[in-house]
């Protein structure tokens, strides 16, 4: 258990649909990644909270939307699926409260989405 | 030009053998290189973070920098089947702030033969 939470694991939903993806970053940490893995692409960054607010956005499109919440959990909100939004979605934690040394990045074990 | 390549692969090795995998990349603001490991269906673990240019050495895994070349390896000795995964590379230009996302390359698939 890598101290991140994400949930749920699996998803299928039908096009058009919204869905709303969980994550519990580590103890501690108060920067939440959001990242997208298809086969094609990779691993590709789509938005960083810290500490309840936008720090930096990457290639999220506009049907796309985060939050973090005082208690520093995250959603990921995704509206109008298409198939081509079939993907694993990953939530990452970094950055404890300061000073502390650098240690990385902490991902959950994702949630696999399936839009049909 | 993407700003992390990494070689596409699949690569297929014998046990005990030496394994290198590398990176490179564009951007030289890039100052924290990280490798993770990814098995099947499961979130990426990291296994090795470097910062700016140099070695680091955990076990049987070394990473190595070479900012000048924007490039950097992971060496992993005495390669097990345990070892057999997808590693990838990644960086970023900080630890923290607006500048901390990573940047991944596209991964490599490792498979360790018995």
């Amino acid at each position: 258990d890598s101290g991140v939470t994400q949930t749920p694991k699996h998803l299928i939903t039908a096009t058009g649909q919204r869905v709303t993806l969980r994550c519990s970053p580590r103890s501690g940490d108060l920067s939440v990644y959001w990242y997208q893995q298809s086969l094609d692409q990779g691993l590709q960054f789509l938005i960083q909270y810290y500490n309840g607010e936008e720090r930096a956005k990457g290639n999220i499109l506009e049907r796309f939307s985060a939050q973090q919440f005082p208690d520093l959990h995250s959603e990921l909100n995704l509206s109008s699926l298409e198939l081509g939004d079939s993907a694993l979605y990953f939530c990452a934690s970094s950055a404890p409260v300061q000073p502390s040394p650098f240690y990385g990045y902490t991902f959950g074990s994702g949630t696999r989405l399936t839009v049909v | 030009q993407k700003e992390v390549e990494q070689d596409p692969g699949p690569l297929s090795v014998p046990e005990g053998a030496i394994v290198s995998l590398n990176c490179t990349y564009s951007n030289s603001a890039f100052q924290y290189f990280m490798w993770y490991r990814q098995y099947s269906r499961k979130g990426p673990e990291l296994l090795m973070y470097t910062y700016s240019s140099g070695n680091k050495e955990d076990g049987r895994f070394t990473a190595q920098v070479d900012k000048s070349s924007k490039y950097i390896s992971l060496f992993i000795r005495d390669s097990q089947p345990s070892d057999s995964a997808t590693y990838l590379c990644a960086m970023s230009q900080s630890a923290t702030g607006a500048n901390s996302k990573l940047t991944f390359g596209k991964g490599i698939t490792l498979s360790v033969r018995p």
